[in-house]
């Protein structure tokens, strides 16, 4: 959906290394989400935020941090990134029935 | 324990051929009930959705999924499928006090011309 957008799309990266990845959505919504997808696994959540002061850790949060810059912005950070987080990564906002996905970001970390 | 059970992981089919895909939950209560597709490349897409009253919800592309209570299933069907369904399907559910949508494992469904 257009109305979510990542960046970056694709990232290699090297252990060790810290990375971000963003998320903007044009919206409105407050929540807003991090999940994590591999294959044989679904998605599953790292993150989510009910606004910008509200952000709670979802099922597979260790390894990394987020930040609500604003309403319309929601980073994902990976600290010290490792290989076992190699992944497809996806934003989504909106309240869980309704909910919107970003075009995802593949991470790759050597 | 996974609480969204997809029980086929990999399905091929070939072109005009049925489709079902098998989605069990284990929460007990209110739930909101969901089908998503990514197809090769995208993001994830609503198929369709349950939230109460005839349990036989149709969605978009033909698609179609029947919620049991009783079987606390929510299994996605299509009486022809199409190339253009090759895809991965994820099943997902809400709980009634929950704050997120719990995903299955997803199929990988592969249309064969």
């Amino acid at each position: 959906d257009a109305d979510v957008t990542q960046t970056p799309r694709n990232r290699i990266t090297k252990t060790g290394k810290r990375i971000m990845l963003e998320c903007s959505q044009t919206k409105g919504h407050d929540r807003m989400y991090w999940y994590r997808q591999d294959p044989g696994l679904g998605l599953r959540l790292i993150y989510y935020s009910f606004d910008v002061k509200d952000i709670n850790k979802g099922e597979i949060s260790d390894g990394y941090s987020v930040s609500r810059q604003a309403q319309a912005k929601f980073s994902l950070s990976l600290e010290s990134a490792i290989p076992n987080q190699t992944a497809l990564y996806f934003c989504a906002t909106g309240a869980p029935r309704a909910q919107f996905f970003g075009p995802g970001t593949r991470l790759t970390v050597l | 324990a996974q609480s969204v059970s997809q029980h086929n992981h990999h399905v091929i089919l070939s072109e005009a051929a049925s489709l079902e895909l098998g989605c069990n939950y284990s929460y007990g209560g209110t739930v909101n009930l969901f089908w998503y597709v990514q197809y090769p490349g995208q993001h994830l897409q609503l198929l369709l959705k349950y939230f109460s009253g005839d349990p036989l919800v149709k969605g978009i592309k033909g698609f179609e999924a029947e919620f049991i209570k009783s079987k606390f299933s929510f299994n996605l069907r299509k009486p022809s499928v199409q190339w253009s369904d090759t895809a991965e399907y994820f099943c997902a559910v809400l709980r009634n006090s929950g704050y997120a949508l719990n995903f299955g494992k997803g199929t990988s469904l592969l249309v064969t011309p």
